[in-house]
């Protein structure tokens, strides 16, 4: 089993649609979660950490489920520039950040 | 603040050719790493480093060395370049190696 796995997609949603990504990880001792965002071409950045309560940062929601080893980002009113590729990263035994292969989302109008 | 840097930004290699791809970071940062992305197989940890004079190997470590011999900089050497090292590499900082991680721009390799 892959220590962090996510649906490759694409996904292609209209403008103002919901959309949800899932990701598993293997190891039940990490400890921190991350989803990052990656442009075609461009190095990866920080979307945002996934807390245990789950977290809000305006249309973007992080859920965590230890118990599922489970991580899901909530994309509300997608937008044009949403259009990306999204990284499930987890880290690993308190050393390196394991990064998932990514989903790729496509907005369109 | 320049954040992570990585130099250069594209290399064309020969097989056999060695070099030496330079990443530095102005955040006194301790945690440093290099991964290497390929289509379908995502970032692959390549080595990292908790603190100067300090490095461990990630996941796929083999036709790489490094070194830190400051806190600022980290870079990778390519031994002897073959064709399967062609990728996009990016160097990451963070304070911790749980924390968040800081891109530079990459180093778009291609060994002929």
């Amino acid at each position: 089993r892959k220590e962090v796995e996510q649906d490759p997609g694409p996904f292609n949603v209209p403008e103002g649609a919901t959309v949800a990504f899932n990701c598993t990880y293997s190891n039940s001792a990490s400890q921190s979660f991350f989803w990052y965002r990656q442009d075609c071409r461009k190095e990866p950045k920080l979307l945002m950490s996934v807390y245990s309560s789950g977290n809000e940062d305006g249309r973007f929601t992080a859920q965590l489920n230890r118990a599922s080893q489970y991580i899901s980002l909530l994309i509300r009113d997608s937008k044009l520039s949403d259009s990306a590729t999204y990284l499930c990263v987890v880290n690993q035994a308190g050393t390196a950040l394991i990064f998932g292969k990514g989903t790729t989302l496509s907005v369109s109008s | 603040n320049a954040g992570v840097t990585q130099t250069p930004k594209f290399q064309v290699l020969k097989t056999g050719q060695s070099m030496t791809l330079q990443c530095a970071q102005d955040m006194n940062h301790e945690y440093m790493s290099w991964y290497r992305q390929d289509p379908g197989m995502g970032l692959r940890l390549i080595h990292y480093s908790v603190g100067a004079g300090i490095t461990d190997q990630g996941e796929v470590p083999n036709g790489y060395n490094v070194s830190r011999s400051t806190t600022e900089d980290f870079p990778l050497r390519l031994l002897s370049a073959a064709p399967s090292q062609t990728s996009v590499y990016f160097c990451a900082s963070s304070y911790i190696a749980r924390d968040t991680q800081y891109f530079g721009p990459g180093t778009r390799l291609t060994v002929l």
